[in-house]
This record gives C-alpha cells, sequence and structure tokens, in this order.
C-alpha cells in the first residue's frame, strides 16, 4: 500500500513563525497535495504539485508556499503563521493527472498557533 | 465549475438500521466521485469510487453508492450499522480531465447508538 507520512502529528508554534510541515509518499506518485481541515468547512485545497519544482494554487494559497524539490516529498510553508492558520493539515497523494486515481491521505498535521 | 453539497452535517442511527448519507454534486463534465471515511484523529480513507461503467458501487465495509446522472446524486448506504462505522464521512468530485483536481464537500458526521 503507499503510504503517505506527514513528519509531525501535532504542532504548536508562536504567531510570526515560519513553519513547515512536511510530507513524504513512498510510491511514486506523480501528484501530491496539501489541504486544510476545519470543522464545518470541509477539505479545502492549498496547493498542489503535478511534477517536481512545479506547483500549482489552489482554492486557499494566501499565507502559504510549497516546495517540491524531490518527487516523493513536499513541504507547506506557512511565511508568518497567524492564528488563523491553526487548523489540521492533510497531505495527499495520487499516481497520475486525471482517469480518475483517488487520492491516498497522511494522518495530518494538527497545527496549533498560539 | 464542480461542487459537492452533503445534506446534514450530522446523521444519527441506531445499531443495525439503515445508514443513507446523501451527496449531491455539480459538475460540467462527466465527473468522478467518491467517498471516503475518517476515523477520529486520523486521515482519510478511500471507501468508494465510481469512474465510468456500473453505476452501483460497492466499497469497503459493506457500504455502497449508486450514481445517478439524472439526479446529479452519488449517496452511500449501508444496510446495517454497526458502531464502528461512527465517523465523518466526504464526499468527493473531480471531473474527468486531466487536470482536475478533487473537490470535497463539508462532511457528514455519523453517530451509530446502540
Amino acid at each position: 500500500d503507499v503510504k503517505v507520512t506527514q513528519s509531525s502529528r501535532y504542532l504548536v508554534k508562536r504567531t510570526g513563525e515560519k513553519v513547515f510541515l512536511e510530507c513524504v509518499q513512498d510510491m511514486d506518485h506523480e501528484n501530491m497535495f496539501w489541504y486544510r481541515q476545519d470543522p464545518g468547512l470541509g477539505l479545502r485545497l492549498i496547493y498542489f504539485s503535478y511534477d517536481v519544482k512545479m506547483k500549482e494554487k489552489g482554492d486557499i494559497p494566501e499565507g502559504y508556499s510549497v516546495s517540491r524539490e524531490k518527487k516523493e516529498r513536499f513541504s507547506l510553508i506557512l511565511e508568518s503563521a497567524s492564528t488563523n492558520q491553526t487548523s489540521m493539515y492533510l497531505c495527499a497523494s495520487s499516481l497520475q493527472r486525471g482517469l480518475g486515481y483517488g487520492y491516498t491521505f497522511g494522518s495530518g498535521t494538527r497545527l496549533t498557533v498560539v | 465549475a464542480q461542487s459537492v453539497t452533503q445534506l446534514g452535517s450530522h446523521v444519527s442511527v441506531s445499531e443495525g438500521a439503515l445508514v443513507l448519507l446523501r451527496c449531491n454534486y455539480s459538475s460540467s463534465v462527466p465527473p468522478y466521485l467518491f467517498w471516503y471515511v475518517q476515523y477520529p484523529n486520523q486521515g482519510l480513507q478511500l471507501l468508494l469510487k465510481y469512474t465510468t461503467g456500473a453505476t452501483l458501487v460497492k466499497g469497503i465495509n459493506g457500504f455502497e453508492a449508486e450514481f445517478k446522472k439524472s439526479e446529479t446524486s452519488f449517496h452511500l448506504t449501508k444496510p446495517s450499522a454497526h458502531m464502528s462505522d461512527a465517523a465523518e464521512y466526504f464526499c468527493a468530485v473531480s471531473e474527468n480531465s486531466g487536470y482536475s483536481t478533487l473537490t470535497f464537500g463539508k462532511g457528514t458526521m455519523l453517530l451509530v447508538s446502540p
């Protein structure tokens, strides 16, 4: 089975800090995604990547950036953390574009910004 | 643009009763449709998906869903609820094109009482 590993389950950071959330997948998937999950809002797409060094904005990219230097790793960066970025962050990967491939999700990182 | 509406943020059933979770979508092209389940403090797990072919799709843990194009629906059912089914369920849609990402509904929390 594909495994998507998020480096931290829980993080507490201070306002203004630069925060890195790391995600690694082990099955050579082309596509990787970052979502945030908030109660009553479901999952919202922040950024995604279809290839190394390639990135596309999702629905809510403001305040975030990403990095994909290697195929297996996709990092989400909060340039200056704010309290409204307190959330559950979910990383996902899929094999290829199109053809109805579903996503495989990591276990999530619950980030609290104080 | 694609979107998903899940009717009911919470659904309560008794153990052994029928489970019905509703999902309606909008899509300008033929859709791919998915149901995911999320147990507490975990990532999302794929339950089932519809891409093409048979409109009644069977998934894991006894769940199934039927794609009804005329009603733009993809409702999730299970004949007999089990306590272990208590979780949050997400419906998702992607368009049948090479560049489409998954769009999720806001989720439905299934509560199962003894």
